[in-house]
């Protein structure tokens, strides 16, 4: 069985300093990687992705994500985060035998507060 | 990408009744899935809407709790039934977006149950 694991559930921050959320998956096949962010009261958001190729991936809103297959990571950052930045952030991975159902399972969440 | 919307957005029920969950996509989608959300947690699968058939559900989850129908391509309903305030979650279907994997949400059906 595939997890995933999110170690910070909350995630305190000054405005434009930089951040790091950390990810962690466990499978012994290859994986598709994703970050989704979901603002107060919305759904959630493609942040980014990993498929293959790079391993230094590039989102939307200034994020960024490196693949580590050596250490089973996924650690999404920004190197200057703003107030509007403040929300939950979901790692989420599906395996590639798995693509047929393309169902994801999701991390537990890191809630990211930018304080002013 | 894939516009989906659900209805109702939110809603207060009490124990012991249903509540069905309609999604809406703008473009037929071959896999449908719903999520549940329960407060200040992650997401976790309920069940892939099939069309044709029977919805294949997640462990810990069951048919006769969570009736799912997917009469077309573009269209799902889920029903809560015989609620009781464990139920309450935010409640949300997601389509898959072709060969990139990415899935799309609809923004969630926030269920209280009194």
């Amino acid at each position: 069985a595939q997890s995933v694991t999110q170690l910070d559930s909350q995630v305190p921050v000054f405005e434009e300093a930089p951040v790091e959320l950390r990810c962690n998956y466990s499978s012994s096949v290859s994986v598709y990687l994703f970050w989704y962010v979901q603002y107060p009261n919305q759904g959630l958001q493609l942040l980014l992705k990993y498929l293959s190729g790079s391993t230094l991936v590039k989102g939307i809103n200034g994020f960024e994500a490196e693949f580590n297959k050596s250490q089973t990571s996924f650690h999404l950052r920004k190197p200057s985060v703003h107030i509007s930045d403040t929300a939950e952030y979901f790692c989420a991975v599906i395996r590639l035998e798995d693509t047929g159902r393309r169902a994801l399972t999701f991390g537990s969440g890191t809630r990211l507060q930018v304080q002013p | 990408s894939a516009v989906i919307s659900q209805k109702p957005s939110r809603d207060i029920c009490q124990r012991g009744t249903s509540l069905t969950i309609q999604c809406q996509v703008d473009s037929q989608v071959t896999m449908m899935f719903w999520y549940r959300q329960q407060p200040g947690q992650s997401l976790t699968l309920i069940a892939t809407a099939n069309q044709g058939s029977e919805a294949t559900y997640e462990s810990g989850f069951v048919i006769d709790k969570f009736p799912i129908s997917r009469p077309n391509l573009t269209f799902s309903t889920l029903t809560v039934s015989n609620m009781s305030p464990e139920d309450s979650s935010i409640y949300l279907c997601s389509v898959g977006g072709g060969l990139d994997r990415e899935l799309f949400f609809g923004e969630g059906s926030r269920l209280t149950v009194l």
